[in-house]
């Protein structure tokens, strides 16, 4: 069965480094999605992206926050200067076309621990 | 604004326990809601879904209606299992558009002892 992947499992940086963390969508999925769920909280929508570029995003996704789909697998989120409170865990998402692809599918995400 | 509220867990049961695990949402419109589920150490799979009023969702002897009137999809099982241990997600989307933009619940524990 068809899985979204994700890397590193988990990634331990210090405060003001850049991070990248990873994605592979399911191969015939067009649309992608990142969220976050800081320990013991909801998770949260944090943008979505199609056809090469962002559809939506939550307040939450500022200026530190940027996405990319450099090539036709991979689908990155990118956090340019890290902050303890961006210690969370990171989950992707794909999805296909409606109706038939209304639901998205998450990966097992990314524990994000910045010291 | 729209939200999701979920039963407070942690909810510890012993196994072929009747299960229920309260779910009630605001959201303007007519939402598609969803059960998702969280095994130790792996990502948010979908358990069940319901895109209308009054449409039950089903799967691994899971059940949830969705009831327009009350804005709940509560989540039930008649008999628990140990390997039903996870955390429980209640979510909806707006549809449209939105349709991979869902809103959470906090989740719901689940431990289940033989």
């Amino acid at each position: 069965e068809p899985e979204v992947t994700q890397t590193p499992s988990h990634q331990v940086t210090q405060m003001g480094q850049e991070v990248i963390l990873r994605c592979v969508p399911i191969s015939n999925h067009l649309y992608f999605y990142w969220y976050r769920q800081i320990l013991g909280q909801k998770v949260e929508f944090l943008v979505s992206f199609y056809n090469n570029e962002i559809s939506e995003k939550s307040e939450i996704f500022d200026d530190q926050f940027s996405v990319e789909r450099p090539d036709g697998s991979n689908f990155t989120l990118k956090i340019r200067s890290t902050k303890l409170e961006d210690s969370a865990m990171y989950f992707c998402a794909s999805r296909g076309e409606a109706p038939s692809g209304r639901v998205p599918f998450f990966g097992p995400g990314t524990r994000l621990t910045v010291l | 604004g729209d939200s999701v509220t979920q039963m407070e867990g942690p909810v510890t049961l012993s196994e072929e326990a009747f299960l229920t695990i309260n779910c009630t949402y605001t959201a303007t419109g007519y939402p598609s809601l969803f059960w998702y589920v969280q095994y130790p150490g792996e990502g948010l799979q979908l358990l069940l879904k319901a895109t209308k009023a009054d449409d039950k969702g089903s799967n691994k002897g899971f059940e949830a209606t969705y009831r327009k009137e009350t804005t709940s999809f509560h989540l039930e099982k008649g008999s628990v299992q140990v390997s039903d241990s996870a955390v429980y997600f209640c979510a909806f989307n707006a549809g449209g558009t939105s349709y991979g933009k869902l809103t959470f619940g906090q989740g719901t524990i689940l431990t289940v002892h033989p």
